[in-house]
Formats: structure tokens, C-alpha cells, sequence
């Protein structure tokens, strides 16, 4: 079973709209890390936002927020307020167990902002 | 702001050569990683390191492939003898006493 799961390979949103990006997840850890990623054309990976699985608090970062429903596994990513620098490819990524361990990764998400 | 370097950027290299993929972690960090990422598909994981030793390792890290950090700042991934399918992007990271994992810019490797 895939641990993550990104299930739109393909978004669009208008310049200025609220857009969601989805991600479940599968563990069976307590403790786990939830993360996103934007990979630009240029290819390099930004950290965007993370969540620890015991945060009670839905992580937020400017633009950027993460709705974390623990029970149904989901992690969605949400920007507020599309801009066309938004548009590249997004990454959902899981962290399991300890503070060290390795990231798995969805098979992304290709958002594009339409002027 | 700290952030992960990578050198080079691009490196192109014949089959069956040495490749050495060299990264500079953020400074307090104390987690390093590489992963990498073939044209087109999700970002796979290769070994992460702690304490001066490998922690964990991928399937995808069988004996051609070795890291080192040789000083306080430098964490290098070796490949001894390249193949076409090590072709990739090619990430360094790092984390610190934080949840967050930080990349660096990437090296693409390309194998003839």
C-alpha cells in the first residue's frame, strides 16, 4: 500500500483563489511528521510547512496552511490567495518513528496559476 | 538564512566512472540525508546519517554507493561506478533539533 498518496495529479486555480492540495497518508506510528515541499522548474525542493502528528494546531506559514484531520489520515495543503509564482510541482512527504528518520514522498501534485 | 549547498550543479559523467556529489549542511544541523529524484517521478530516498554514521539506507544504496563526511561542514555521496540508470537529481538535506528537513538546490547527475 502506498504510504502517501496525492491523488490530483493536475491543478488549476485562478490568480488570487484559495486552492487545496490533497494528501493521505498511511502509518500505523504514534509519532510522525507531515510535510510539503514546491519544486519549481528549476528543480530545487522548498520547504514549505510541516506538522508533527501530536501539533494540536493546524501548522500555517504565510500563504500556506495544513489541514491535518488525524483521524481520516489527510494532510491537505492549502494556499490562500494564488500567485502566479505558485505554479510548480508540490510534494506531499511522510516522516515515520523518530525525529531522524527519512522522508517518503508522494508522487506530487502539478498546480498551475491562470492569470 | 542557512541553507543546504550542493556542488555541482550538473555533473555529466561516463558510464562506469567515479562521481563525488558534495554538500555543505546547515551549520547546527545534525541529520543528513540524500535522496534522489529520476526525471519525472517522486523523490525516493538513498541513506541519512547521524552521529558520523549511517543511520538507515534504501535498497536503492547497494555497495557503489558510500558517504562520508570528511570534515565539520562537507557530506559527500560517491558513486563508484556509475550506471545509466543513476541518472538523477541528486538532493542533499539536512535537519536540525526541528521537525523540518531542508534540501539543497540539487546536482543532476548525467550518465553516458
Amino acid at each position: 500500500a502506498q504510504k502517501i498518496t496525492q491523488t490530483q495529479p493536475g491543478m488549476f486555480v485562478q490568480e488570487k483563489e484559495a486552492v487545496t492540495l490533497d494528501c493521505t497518508y498511511d502509518t500505523s506510528d504514534q509519532s510522525y511528521g507531515l510535510f510539503w515541499y514546491k519544486q519549481p522548474s528549476s528543480g530545487e525542493m522548498i520547504f514549505l510547512i510541516y506538522q508533527g502528528s501530536y501539533d494540536e494546531q493546524n501548522a500555517t506559514e504565510g500563504r500556506y496552511s495544513l489541514n491535518f484531520q488525524k483521524a481520516r489520515k489527510s494532510a491537505n495543503l492549502v494556499i490562500s490567495a494564488s500567485q502566479l509564482g505558485d505554479s510548480a510541482m508540490y510534494f506531499c512527504a511522510m516522516r515515520e518513528g523518530n525525529q531522524g528518520g527519512k522522508l517518503i514522498f508522494g508522487q506530487g501534485t502539478e498546480l498551475s496559476v491562470k492569470p | 538564512e542557512p541553507e543546504v549547498t550542493q556542488t555541482p550543479s550538473h555533473q555529466v559523467t561516463q558510464m562506469g566512472q567515479e562521481v563525488i556529489l558534495r554538500c555543505v549542511p546547515i551549520s547546527n544541523h545534525l541529520y543528513f540525508y540524500w535522496y534522489r529524484q529520476i526525471l519525472g517521478q517522486k523523490v525516493e530516498f538513498l541513506v541519512s546519517f547521524y552521529n558520523n554514521e549511517i543511520s538507515e539506507k534504501s535498497e536503492i544504496f547497494d555497495d557503489q554507493f558510500s558517504v562520508e563526511r570528511p570534515d565539520g561542514s562537507n557530506f559527500t555521496l560517491k558513486i563508484r561506478s556509475t550506471k545509466l540508470e543513476d541518472s538523477a537529481m541528486y538532493f542533499c538535506a539536512s535537519k536540525g533539533r526541528g521537525g523540518e528537513q531542508y534540501f539543497g538546490p540539487g546536482t543532476r547527475l548525467t550518465v553516458t
